[in-house]
C-alpha cells in the first residue's frame, strides 16, 4: 500500500502569509495527487487534482506542485477563510490513501 | 442543485449491523462512480469503498479494514448509494461521507461532490 506523509501536522500563520504544505508518497504516483480543504464539522472540499490543476471555483491563491514523489500545496496569501485542515490523497492505486492532514491555525 | 444526502447512521453494539444510504440529486447518478470515505472522531480521512457505474461493469473495491464485513452497492432507479455494514467493531466509529469520483480522461482524479456525512457509533 502507498503511504502518504504530510508535513507539518500543523502550522500557525497570519493573514497575508505564504503557507506551504508538503506531502510525500512512499512510492511513485506520477502526478496522481489531490488536495482537499476541510473546515470543522464540514465535508472536505476538493481544491486541486493531478497535482496542480485547480478545481473549478477555487481561488488562484492556491497552487500545487510536484517534484518526484514530493508534492506541495501553497497558499500565496492566507485569507481568513483559509484557516482549516488540508489533506492530500493519492489517486493512483488502490487502496486510495490520504495524508494525515495539516491544520492551518491563526497565529 | 447537486446534492448528496446520507442517512442511516446511529448507535450500534459491537457485532451489529447497519445500512447507510446516500440519496443523490442534481446530476446523473447512473453515470457516476461513487465512494464512501470515513473519518473517526478527531482523526483524518480514510477511503472505505468504491463502486463503478453499471456501464463500466459496476464493480466494487473495499479497503482492507472493512473487506468481508462491508458491502457497497447502488440502486440507479432510486438514485441511491448504500453501504451495508456487518460485524461492526468499535474502530468503525466514524462519520461516513458519500462522495463522487471526478473522472478526467477516464482517470479518477479526486472526490468532487460530498455529502454532509452520517455518524456511526459502535459501542456497548
Amino acid at each position: 500500500d502507498i503511504q502518504m506523509t504530510q508535513s507539518p501536522s500543523s502550522v500557525s500563520a497570519s493573514v497575508g502569509d505564504r503557507v506551504t504544505i508538503t506531502c510525500r508518497a512512499s512510492q511513485g504516483i506520477g502526478a496522481r495527487l489531490a488536495w482537499y480543504q476541510q473546515k470543522p464539522g464540514k465535508a472536505p472540499n476538493l481544491l486541486i487534482y493531478t497535482a496542480s490543476t485547480l478545481q473549478r471555483g477555487v481561488p488562484s491563491r492556491f497552487s500545487g506542485g510536484v517534484s518526484g514523489t514530493d508534492f506541495t500545496l501553497t497558499i500565496s496569501s492566507l485569507q481568513p477563510e483559509d484557516f482549516a485542515t488540508y489533506y492530500c490523497q493519492q489517486t493512483n492505486t488502490f487502496p486510495l490513501s490520504f495524508g494525515g492532514g495539516t491544520e492551518v491555525e491563526i497565529k | 442543485e447537486v446534492q448528496l444526502v446520507e442517512s442511516g447512521g446511529g448507535l450500534v453494539k459491537p457485532g451489529g449491523s447497519l445500512r447507510l444510504s446516500c440519496a443523490a440529486s442534481g446530476f446523473t447518478f447512473s453515470n457516476a462512480w461513487m465512494s464512501w470515505v470515513r473519518q473517526a472522531p478527531g482523526k483524518g480521512l480514510e477511503w472505505v469503498a468504491r463502486i463503478k457505474r453499471r456501464s463500466d461493469g459496476g464493480t466494487t473495491e473495499h479497503a482492507a479494514p472493512v473487506k468481508g464485513r462491508f458491502t457497497i452497492s447502488r440502486d440507479d432507479s432510486e438514485n441511491t448509494l448504500y453501504l451495508h455494514m456487518n460485524s461492526l467493531k468499535t474502530e468503525d466509529t466514524a462519520v461516513y461521507f458519500c462522495t463522487t469520483y471526478l473522472m478526467v480522461a477516464g482517470n479518477f482524479v479526486g472526490h468532487d461532490i460530498w455529502g454532509h456525512g452520517t455518524m456511526v457509533t459502535v459501542s456497548s
